[in-house]
This record gives C-alpha cells, sequence and structure tokens, in this order.
C-alpha cells in the first residue's frame, strides 16, 4: 500500500482565517514533504521532514507553518494568506535515504483557494 | 545546475503509437531520476523510476532510457492509450539522507487521440 491521504479536498478561505490542512501515511515512511502546485506547472517544493525533523525550509513565507506531530503525520498551517497562495497543496512521503529508497509517494492533495 | 529540462511542452500521438518524453540535466550528482503521471486534479502518481547505473528500465508498457554520457533521459509508452492522456513530469534528485529534493522537469501534456 503506497496511500498518502490529505484533508480537506477542497478549503476556501479569507486572508484573515487561519485553517490547517493534514497529511497521513501508514507505510512507514521517515520523510514527508510539503509542495505547492499552480495550475500547468510542476510541484515546488516547501518543507522536508526527516525522521519528525524540519530538514528544509525553501525560503516559504511565514504565513505557512508546518508541524509534525508524529511519523504518520504531517500538517500545514496557513495564517493571513494571500490570494496568489491559491493553488493545490500536495503532499508526498518517502522511505527515506538511510532506507535505500527515496521514491516520493504523493496524496491527492488540498485545492486551496484564498479569498 | 540544479534545472532538469523537459520537451516537448505538449504532445499528440494516436492510439497505438509511441510517446516519447525527453528530459536533460545537468547535476551529475543526480543519483534517482523518475517520471510522474498526474490527472487534472490529481496528486502526481510515481510511474516509473531509474538509476544511473542502469541504461533501461521497462514496466509493462512504460521504458525508461537513460544516457549517462549525454546526461539525457526518456520516457517511451508504447502502445499509447487514450488513458495514457495526462501530464508527465520527469524528475530527478540526490539521495542525501532526509534532505532529498526533487528537481522536476516543466512537464509535458499527453494526449492520445483515437
Amino acid at each position: 500500500d503506497t496511500e498518502v491521504t490529505q484533508t480537506p479536498k477542497h478549503l476556501v478561505m479569507g486572508m484573515t482565517n487561519k485553517k490547517s490542512l493534514k497529511c497521513e501515511q501508514h507505510m512507514g515512511h521517515r520523510a514527508m514533504y510539503w509542495y505547492k502546485q499552480k495550475a500547468k506547472k510542476p510541484p515546488e517544493l516547501m518543507f522536508v521532514y526527516s525522521y519528525e525533523k524540519l530538514s528544509i525550509n525553501e525560503s516559504v513565507p511565514s504565513r505557512f507553518s508546518p508541524e509534525c506531530p508524529n511519523s504518520s503525520l504531517l500538517n500545514l498551517h496557513l495564517h493571513a494568506l494571500q490570494p496568489e497562495d491559491s493553488a493545490l497543496y500536495l503532499c508526498a512521503s518517502s522511505p527515506g535515504t538511510a532506507a535505500g529508497n527515496y521514491e516520493q509517494y504523493f496524496g491527492p492533495g488540498t485545492r486551496l483557494t484564498v479569498t | 545546475q540544479q534545472q532538469v529540462k523537459q520537451s516537448p511542452q505538449s504532445l499528440i500521438v494516436q492510439k497505438g503509437g509511441i510517446s516519447i518524453i525527453n528530459c536533460a540535466y545537468e547535476n551529475t550528482a543526480f543519483d534517482y531520476f523518475p517520471w510522474y503521471q498526474q490527472f487534472p486534479g490529481k496528486g502526481p502518481a510515481l510511474l516509473i523510476a531509474i538509476r544511473p547505473d542502469v541504461s533501461e528500465k521497462k514496466e509493462g508498457r512504460f521504458t525508461i532510457s537513460f544516457n549517462k554520457s549525454a546526461k539525457q533521459f526518456s520516457l517511451h509508452i508504447m502502445d499509447s492509450q487514450p488513458g495514457d492522456s495526462a501530464t508527465y513530469f520527469c524528475a530527478a534528485s540526490i539521495g542525501n539522507f532526509g534532505n532529498e529534493k526533487l528537481t522536476f522537469g516543466t512537464g509535458t501534456r499527453l494526449t492520445i487521440i483515437p
């Protein structure tokens, strides 16, 4: 089973709202990722968690705040977003290089619209 | 140095034909090259991947050809079907103990016509 689940599927929020995106995997993967994807563009890496520690932050604005409560869960907290932040937010996981396998498996994404 | 260049941007192939998508990279430290298939509104799905010590890998109708000296790799879809119509992304990464970053190509929109 290579399933990564994400909730919600769709989210509409105002610029003053606070919301969270959730991601879950039960494959025992030790690396988890957040990507942002605009229409007709490839995914852009935002954050990488390795063994529940933040290992990469691709200079993402502080209005995006990641959290990894345990090895199966990854959250992305959103606050004071801008309309240009509207995109498909993708979560991915991989076993990690330490396991000799860094195939990344993506979830279905959350379609975020900021009004 | 981190770029992966992908071509063509869009491709129309007749049903039953061969679809070919090409990618080129500069960074010789890349050691993992996956291809992803993405349908509208869905997340990318890992299709097939190759390491640089292998020149070709085949899984069903999908084949990756890898040319290390030319720093190029390509995806071949044999007997293309309408259900293959999707956007395809090549990617490359470096195994870096939890810091793996996938560098994606710009994507190819493939349309298979009857």
